[in-house]
């Protein structure tokens, strides 16, 4: 089983559409989650930490659960603009050390 | 969020040459920075881990004499792919860990881009 798991997708959505991705980790011990945002030949861009009462940054919403070792990234009102990879990452360890990602589920939204 | 640069953003080499890529963290200081590498349509791999005065930490598989990885200070690490050959052609990326309370966070450079001809 991988660390971090994730549908790869593509996600074709309409523009304005809501879409839901979700990740599950197999660690029941990691301390630290994140979405990151990666455009094609781009590096990776911090999106949102991930908390288990849930965070919402705008049109983005982002929540934990723990006991189900499940994250999940919530986009209302899509725009084209949220084309990109998204990033499921993991700090097993939650201080300054390495990252598990996820492969990334893509999203591609049109017209 | 921090910003981390990286230098330089493309470069183009014959087979045999060695490659420096410097990963620079401009507001913070980090002790510890990741080095990545990353081909066409796969994610992203850790290569190694970069300690601030102490020897790079190296995943599986990578060979530490061929990447060679200096953390002189706590703004600068730099990769070196030394006799590089086609195969290296990839993203190279690199991350600085977060700073104050958000140590768990990683910021990450713009990637290097390298093509050996």
């Amino acid at each position: 089983r991988k660390e971090v798991e994730q549908d790869p997708g593509p996600f074709n959505v309409p523009e304005g559409a809501t879409v839901a991705f979700n990740c599950t980790y197999s660690n029941s011990a990691s301390q630290s989650f994140f979405w990151y945002r990666q455009d094609c030949r781009k590096e990776p861009k911090l999106l949102m930490s991930v908390y288990s009462s849930g965070n919402e940054d705008g049109r983005f919403t982002a929540q934990l659960n723990r006991a189900s070792q499940y994250i999940s990234l919530l986009i209302r009102d899509s725009k084209l603009s949220d084309s990109a990879t998204y990033l499921c990452v993991v700090n097993p360890a939650g201080t300054a050390s390495k990252l598990t990602f996820g492969t990334g589920t893509r999203l591609q939204v049109t017209l | 969020g921090a910003v981390v640069s990286q230098h330089p953003s493309r470069v183009i080499c014959k087979s045999g040459t060695s490659v420096k890529i410097e990963c620079r963290s401009l507001d913070f200081q980090a002790t510890t920075m990741f080095w990545y590498r990353q081909f066409p349509k796969q994610s992203l791999m850790l290569m190694a881990t970069s300690n601030e005065g102490s020897k790079a930490t190296y995943e599986q598989g990578v060979e530490k004499d061929k990447f060679l990885i200096n953390h002189a200070s706590l703004t600068l690490s730099t990769l070196t792919v030394t006799s590089a050959h086609p195969e290296d052609s990839s993203f190279y990326i690199c991350s600085a860990g977060g700073q104050g309370s958000r140590t768990d966070t990683q910021y990450f450079g713009p990637g290097t881009r390298l093509t050996v001809l």
